[in-house]
């Protein structure tokens, strides 16, 4: 089945640590992007990537780092600048025509990191 | 500021009755709208989307949007909520040829009583 796969589903760290989450599709969509997700606060963007080996800052991108080096995967690593990490992070994609969206997004099932 | 607003943090509504969530937005062409439902701990489902043509919208679960452009919102309805319909609702919008991601309001939460 087509979709996209994000795990670990529940991570835990300790303060200082860098993680990275995985997020992988098999929907051959040219675009993915990553948010976060805090209650009440919505979806926020976190970076999305158009084209292999290229990638955009979304509006909170201080303390994230991402890396496009497949269509298909676009790890999120968070990184020990990340004052406030704990959160839910959604990855997903979407299809694209010169660089702007053309569809929904599709959205993985989630990862929740919590810092200790 | 471009902006998508839900008015309703919080909506409680009987198994049975009617059901409408608010969403306005804040652009200067009509955008592409979408509207989402996630359960407690899960990722986000598609329920309808708006590019053009009618502005009634049928979507999945039985759920329907009207588009109206003179009060740029996007509300969504269903005529009967059932219990597992208990969720939180996203409305989410991208700028008509000239979005690169989806922009969230910031969600409702939706509760079904008995």
């Amino acid at each position: 089945d087509g979709g996209i796969t994000q795990s670990p589903k529940y991570l835990f760290r300790k303060e200082g640590q860098n993680v990275t989450l995985s997020c992988e599709q098999n929907l051959n969509h040219d675009a993915m992007y990553w948010y976060r997700q805090d209650p009440g606060q919505g979806l926020r963007l976190i970076y999305y990537s158009q084209i292999v080996n290229d990638f955009q800052k979304g509006d909170i991108a201080e303390g994230y780092s991402v890396s496009r080096e497949k269509k298909e995967s676009f790890p999120l690593t968070v990184t020990s600048a990340q004052k406030n990490p704990t959160a839910f992070y959604l990855c997903a994609s979407s299809n694209q025509r010169e660089g702007l969206v053309t569809g929904e997004l599709f959205f993985g099932e989630g990862s929740r990191l919590t810092v200790l | 500021a471009q902006s998508v607003t839900q008015p309703d943090i919080h909506i409680t509504v009987s198994e049975g009755a009617s059901l409408e969530l608010r969403c306005n937005y804040s652009y200067g062409a009509t955008p592409y709208l979408f509207w989402y439902v996630q359960s407690p701990g899960q990722g986000l489902q598609l329920l309808l989307k708006y590019f053009s043509g009618d502005t009634l919208v049928q979507g999945i679960k039985g759920f329907e949007a009207e588009f109206k452009r003179s009060q740029s919102s996007f509300n969504l309805r269903k005529p009967s909520v059932h219990w597992s319909d208990a969720a939180e609702y996203f409305c989410a919008v991208v700028p008509y040829q000239a979005g690169t991601a989806l922009i969230f309001g910031k969600g409702t939460t939706l509760s079904v009583s008995s």
